[in-house]
């Protein structure tokens, strides 16, 4: 089966534009969950939804928001952007969450850079 | 104090030797994932680990809940094993939280 998508790959964009990736689940997963990745901070959680609905967000500003459809797929934005939000932003899918005996589908990432 | 400790950040290795990166934890968690992730971003699950031990092919992942200590280690490197190794770490349903990364090198 198709395993995760993210679009697109790599982007380029302007100081105070907005930006909006795309992850598209594995068939059949109803939670979705995003990560910024730079090279400072490593790994780190900014929101999970799912059923369509934010469970838990981390601890970034409000310039990233997200949502999810009603086919699972999800997208996240940013706006405002600023130099320090250059980063691989990867999604990773699961059927319901991260308890016990889930396991971890990721996708590429989109790689985001900001001039 | 963060709540999860990879060590060691760098490791590198020649061919053939047997390696093991280690994960300390502070919380109490459902369960511990051990993450690859090659250049280019992608990260592929290796294990996800709530107790004992599991192996596939050259790897091998054990997890001592009692200690909160977790272990991956991989048998005769292989070139193609250098990546970023990556323990994360699930105590709820919704999110992960990860470890800063091992970066091994394995040279022919």
């Amino acid at each position: 089966k198709a395993g995760v998508t993210q679009t697109p790959r790599y982007l380029i964009k302007t100081r105070g534009q907005q930006v909006t990736l795309s992850c598209s689940p594995i068939s059949g997963h109803r939670s979705v969950s995003w990560y910024q990745q730079t090279p400072g901070q490593g790994l780190q959680f900014l929101f999970e939804y799912f059923s369509e609905t934010q469970r838990n967000k981390g601890n970034f500003p409000g310039r990233f928001s997200g949502r999810q459809f009603s086919n699972s797929r999800s997208e996240m934005n940013v706006s405002t952007l600023e130099l320090g939000d250059s980063a691989l932003y990867l999604c990773a899918s699961s059927l319901a969450g991260w308890g016990p005996g889930t396991e971890a589908f990721f996708g590429q990432g989109t790689r985001l850079t900001v001039v | 104090k963060n709540e999860v400790e990879q060590s060691p950040q760098n490791l590198t290795a020649q061919e053939g030797e047997f390696i093991t990166i280690n994960c300390s934890y502070s919380v109490g968690i459902s369960a511990l994932h051990w993450l690859q992730q090659h250049p280019g971003g992608g990260i592929v699950s290796l294990f996800m680990l709530s107790s004992g031990k599991k192996k596939h092919g050259r790897l091998i992942a054990t997890i001592n809940i009692q200690e909160k200590h977790s272990s991956l280690h991989i048998t005769a490197s292989h070139p193609r094993d250098s990546a970023v190794y990556i323990c994360a770490l699930s105590y709820n349903t919704d999110k992960l939280i990860f470890g800063t990364g091992t970066r091994l090198q394995v040279f022919p």
